[in-house]
């Protein structure tokens, strides 16, 4: 099966540090790679699509200097939370779509789970 | 806008059977996922449904009716591990997935 990876698991960092995080498709190339947040007792929010070798489109509300993301190759993405703040402590998915597939399918990553101090 | 609709939380009981519903408008369609997620980790893929109709995965069943924006996912032959939270996402006309808020799913002995 299609499994996706996220390091690292969990991060703690002081506040005002960067942190980045990756995303690999381990055993398939991904065109489009997912990048959500999730908030205590809310659903996943999508922040932004990331396609292969193009800027991330993001959606509505989320900072695009403060949240950067590189979809460098078909199996790579990175999200980075730059100048951290306690705010921003969630815990972050990402989700890849297999290129090619005729099922509209996204693979979870196991999720990064930030604390800022 | 965009809408998804399922209960907040449920509670059954070990060995029964339980139906969550999902009714959903987007702006188009292209199919609709129920994931299952335990606190603390990610979602885990359950199914996809594009077609009407009920599709069957061993304890667990999805039915979709594109007509009514409704669809259902049911557990039968509860366990204790299958107390999650379950998801019903929508993939709408841009092919991006439209997250339910999610359904606490309590299983008591």
């Amino acid at each position: 099966g299609a499994v996706v990876s996220q390091h690292p698991s969990r991060v703690i960092c002081k506040s005002g540090t960067s942190v980045k995080i990756e995303c690999r498709s381990l055993d398939f190339q991904a065109t489009t790679m997912f990048w959500y947040r999730q908030f205590p007792k809310k659903s996943l929010m999508l922040m932004a699509t990331s396609n292969e070798g193009s800027k991330a489109t993001y959606e509505q509300g989320v900072e695009k200097d403060k949240f950067l993301i590189n979809h460098a190759s078909l199996t790579l993405s990175t999200l980075t939370v730059t100048s951290a703040h306690p705010e921003d402590s969630s815990f972050y998915i990402c989700s890849a779509r297999p290129a090619g597939r005729e099922e509209n399918e996204q693979f979870f990553g196991p999720g990064t789970r930030l604390t800022v101090l | 806008g965009q809408n998804i609709d399922q209960p907040t939380e449920m509670t059954a009981t070990e060995g029964a059977i339980v139906q969550i519903n999902c009714t959903y408008q987007t702006s188009g369609f292209n199919g609709l996922f129920w994931y299952q997620q335990h606190a603390g980790e990610a979602p885990t893929f359950l199914s996809y449904n594009v077609l009407d109709g009920l599709e069957e995965k061993g304890r667990f069943s999805s039915f979709l009716s594109r007509s009514k924006g409704y669809s259902y996912l049911l557990l039968k032959e509860l366990q204790m591990k299958d107390s999650a939270s379950y998801l019903c996402a929508v993939l709408d006309s841009n092919y991006q997935l439209i997250w339910g808020a999610g359904t606490k799913l309590i299983i008591k002995p």
